[in-house]
């Protein structure tokens, strides 16, 4: 149980395009999904918090313009990325959480972008 | 304010030899701590958890922690390192509420043989 499905495993895209990731719980309800960036031998950074029916809660530093966050149903969150430029590759996961109040969450498998 | 310290960013172990990757909170309030390990390009696998019950946690792969208040420490162990065993692995703590997790900076580990 407790599996998360992240969506594209990989993508590359031109300059300026935007990208949208989805991640998504496939055996249990998430009201809470969570948003990490991760360079390169480093750890995770977490970018935002996504509640299911309310607005995202960014973290310090995060572009909200740059980094779309929509929590439409208790299984699906989507990340986009806006008008993307080379600083925004990198290696995006996700993670739903089953008991919030636990700090319990599942990951998905992350997506790396490449922008060219 | 929490935050998790990882000493050492790369542990090397020989097959069948003891792992041990350390780990130290900082917490004013009773933690939830956690192992996730992460192989490339991968997201992470929760391997064990601490949410108040017992101290000593066992987990998959034959790994455990055990959680001692006394040193702040949440280290990782397992008897005997196999080959797939080489991989990242971070600890974390829980912010409460929020949910959020804060984790460490890493460590990977080598298993060679």
């Amino acid at each position: 149980g407790a599996v998360v499905s992240q969506h594209p495993s990989r993508v590359i895209c031109k300059s300026g395009t935007s990208v949208k990731i989805e991640c998504r719980s496939l055996d249990f309800q998430a009201t809470t999904m969570f948003w990490y960036r991760q360079f390169p031998k480093q750890s995770l950074m977490l970018m935002a918090t996504s509640n299911e029916g309310s607005k995202a809660t960014y973290e310090q530093g995060v572009e909200k313009d740059k980094f779309l966050i929509n929590h439409a149903s208790l299984t699906l969150s989507t990340l986009t990325v806006t008008s993307a430029h080379p600083e925004d590759s990198s290696f995006y996961i996700c993670s739903a959480s089953v008991r919030v109040n636990q700090n319990i969450q599942y990951f998905g498998a992350g997506t790396r972008l490449s922008v060219l | 304010a929490q935050s998790v310290t990882q000493l050492g960013s790369h542990v090397s172990v020989s097959e069948g030899a003891l792992v041990l990757l350390r780990c130290n909170y900082s917490s004013s309030v009773p933690p939830y701590l956690f192992w996730y390990v992460q192989y490339p390009n991968q997201g992470l696998q929760l391997l064990l958890k601490y949410t108040s019950a017992a101290t000593l946690v066992k987990g998959i792969n034959g790994f455990e922690a055990e959680f001692k208040k006394s040193e702040t420490s949440f280290h990782l162990t397992k008897p005997s390192a196999h080959m797939s065993d080489a991989a990242e692995y971070f600890c974390a703590v829980g912010s409460g509420n929020t949910g959020k997790l804060i984790f460490g900076q890493g460590t990977t580990l080598q298993v060679k043989p």
